[in-house]
């Protein structure tokens, strides 16, 4: 079981905006700790998708957007597009297990 | 830019130690911390530990007793060793480094991870 929480899958239309929580607790992600966000696709490395709650690397589309709020954080991903379609990851720094954490990870699918 | 590439068998036995090398190139290893990451078939990821450039350690308290990570300033790599491998033990591994000098996480370079299976 993960130290965050993800669930397990998440789906919408092209065109839609889905949305992927990330729920921790007054250790990690309420502890003031940053959430990062991964997209990996199918036989690959993840790829970093946001960094410290809300930003974007370069060559990543402002469709993906981060954001947090207490013990949670979550992943939007707006104007969904086929390419989307990859499993999604949230990782913070746990205080109490002195190191790093990884929600389970959440499927994306696109109808 | 940095590329990170790993390296080891990919078949280990039952009980042995697994022993993997994380090659750093176009950048120097000093100022970072770097970390191994794994992923069983078909699961999620999971941290096992990190090390910083200097040769202090950090590792996932549920492999503790078995993980040592190493680094080799002079080579610009470094290295995990896990002992008493299971078949649990069986993932892809990569090794990774953060965006920012002095971070844990917000890992920006990723090797392409190696596969390593633990079976007789």
């Amino acid at each position: 079981q993960s130290v965050l929480t993800q669930p397990p899958s998440v789906s919408g239309a092209p065109g839609q905006r889905v949305s992927i929580s990330c729920t921790g607790s007054s250790s990690n992600i309420g502890a003031g700790h940053d959430v990062h966000w991964y997209q990996q696709l199918p036989g690959t490395a993840p790829k970093l998708l946001i960094y410290v709650n809300s930003n974007r690397p370069s060559g990543v589309p402002d469709r993906f957007s981060g954001s947090k709020s207490g013990t949670s954080a979550s992943l939007a991903i707006s104007g969904l597009q086929a390419e989307d379609e990859a499993d999604y990851y949230c990782q913070s720094y746990d205080s109490s297990l002195s190191g790093v954490v990884f929600g389970g990870g959440t499927k994306l699918t696109v109808l | 830019q940095v590329q990170l590439q790993e390296s080891g068998p990919g078949l280990v036995k039952p009980s042995e130690t697994l022993s993997l090398t994380c090659t750093v190139s176009g950048g120097s290893i000093t100022n970072y911390y770097w970390s191994w990451i794994r992923q069983p078939p078909g699961r999620g990821l999971e941290w096992i530990g990190y090390i910083y450039y200097s040769g202090s350690t950090n590792y996932n308290p549920s492999l503790k007793s078995r993980v040592s990570i190493s680094v080799d300033t002079s080579k610009n790599l470094f290295s995990l060793k896990l002992s008493s491998v299971t078949a649990a033990d069986t993932a892809v591994y990569y090794c990774a480094r953060p965006m920012y000098r002095g971070t844990y996480g917000d890992f920006d370079i990723w090797g392409q991870g190696t596969m390593v299976t633990v079976s007789s």
